[in-house]
Order: structure tokens, then C-alpha cells, then sequence
């Protein structure tokens, strides 16, 4: 059973960088069958889907965010990273990472996530 | 974006009372729809997907229906550990977006 795990710091100034690791525990990190997943749920509030990667490194991302946003792969650590700036007290959140299927019925859905990690924005 | 709407925002039910939560689609997602169970602190969790698909390990008590912009999601019998927030996410076309969440409380 797969399992991913977010690092980074838990708090970040407003108009700097918010970076974010998220660590998958085995190989299917490489497999062509998956995309790697950013989503973010504030406090007490609903889920939003930040963007997605695959091991090409094709990214997508949720043109909400789009102006602000970047992730990469490491396949050789099997991490994918986020990158979100500037950031606002409005980006603070739990973020999480997930997993999702390219193909067939479960395209999409995402089946594995990490524990999420809570990213605070404020000086 | 596709707009994802649940109803209602919030219920009150007892254990084995039988449960049905409403997703609604701004537009057609042609059954590509994921029913997700969320316990406070916890990530989501898939129950079920393509509209009406079990997803493995979840049990029986849990459906769901519908198709074009309506869907449903019903607990059979609600248990104790089925006290949580439950989201509907489209997964159609990008942007990936969900409902707003329908909390279940404990009557």
C-alpha cells in the first residue's frame, strides 16, 4: 500500500514562497499509470484542487492558481514538490498530496493522500 | 469551472438511520463522479467513484446513484464512524473541483 508523506515549513511569511515536499513511499511514483496531486482545504472550509504532475513532468494546474504555482518531480527520491508564490493569508491551509489514476474508471480519482500538513501564512 | 453543489450543508441523524446527500453539477459530468468520506483531521477517503462504483474495502451500506448533473450518495444504515463530512469531487475535466461538504452529526 502506497504511502505519501508532506514536509516542509509549517510557516511562511506573506509575498514569499510557499515549498512544499511530498515523499511517496515506493515505485509507482515512476509508473506512467499515475498523476501526483496538489490539493489544499483551509480551516474548517472545502477542498481545492491545486494541480497535478506525471512522471513525463507534464503538469496541470487549476487556473485559480496558475499565475502562482510550480511543481516538479524527483524521480530518483520519488518526491514531487510544490512551489506557490507570492503567498497571501489566504493560502493558508492544510495541504495535501494524492494520487490519482491516468486511465479507466478510477481516471481521476484520488485514491491515496498523505496526512496533509498545515501551512500557515502570517508574519 | 464545473460548480459542485451539495445539499444539505449539514444533517442530524442516528445510528442505523438511512442517509441520502445530494451532489448537484453546474453541468453535464457523465457519471464521473467521487463520493469521499472525511473524518475531522484526517484526509478524505474514496467510497465511491464513477457515480456508483464501490471502491474496494468499503462496505456494503454505502451507494451511489445518479447521472447528468444529479447524484446521490445514501448510507444504508448509519454507524458510528460515519459521523464526518462527506464531499462529492467531479472527476471530468479539469479543474478538479468538489462540493462544499455536507457535515453528518449525531442526533
Amino acid at each position: 500500500q502506497v504511502k505519501l508523506q508532506e514536509s516542509g515549513p509549517g510557516l511562511v511569511k506573506p509575498s514569499e514562497t510557499l515549498s512544499l515536499k511530498c515523499t511517496v513511499s515506493d515505485d509507482s511514483f515512476r509508473s506512467d499509470n499515475f498523476y501526483w496531486n496538489w490539493i489544499r482545504q483551509p480551516a474548517g472550509k472545502g477542498l481545492e484542487w491545486i494541480g497535478r504532475i506525471h512522471d513525463s513532468g507534464a503538469t496541470k494546474y487549476n487556473p485559480s492558481l496558475e499565475s502562482r504555482v510550480s511543481m516538479s518531480a524527483d524521480t530518483s527520491k520519488n518526491q514531487l514538490s510544490l512551489k506557490l508564490s507570492p503567498v497571501t493569508a489566504a493560502d493558508t491551509a492544510v495541504y495535501y498530496c494524492a494520487r490519482s489514476w491516468v486511465y479507466g474508471a478510477m481516471g481521476n480519482v484520488f485514491d491515496y493522500w498523505g496526512q496533509g500538513i498545515l501551512v500557515t501564512v502570517a508574519s | 469551472d464545473i460548480q459542485m453543489t451539495q445539499s444539505p450543508s449539514s444533517l442530524s441523524a442516528s445510528v442505523g438511520d438511512r442517509v441520502t446527500i445530494t451532489c448537484r453539477a453546474s453541468q453535464a459530468i457523465m457519471n464521473s463522479l467521487v463520493w469521499y468520506r472525511q473524518i475531522s483531521g484526517k484526509p478524505p477517503k474514496v467510497l465511491v467513484f464513477g457515480a456508483s462504483r464501490l471502491q474496494s474495502g468499503v462496505p456494503s451500506r454505502f451507494s451511489g446513484s445518479g447521472s447528468g448533473t444529479e447524484y446521490t450518495l445514501t448510507i444504508s444504515s448509519l454507524q458510528p464512524e460515519d459521523f464526518a463530512t462527506y464531499y462529492c469531487q467531479q472527476h471530468y475535466t479539469t479543474p478538479y473541483t468538489f462540493g462544499q461538504g455536507t457535515k453528518v452529526e449525531i442526533k
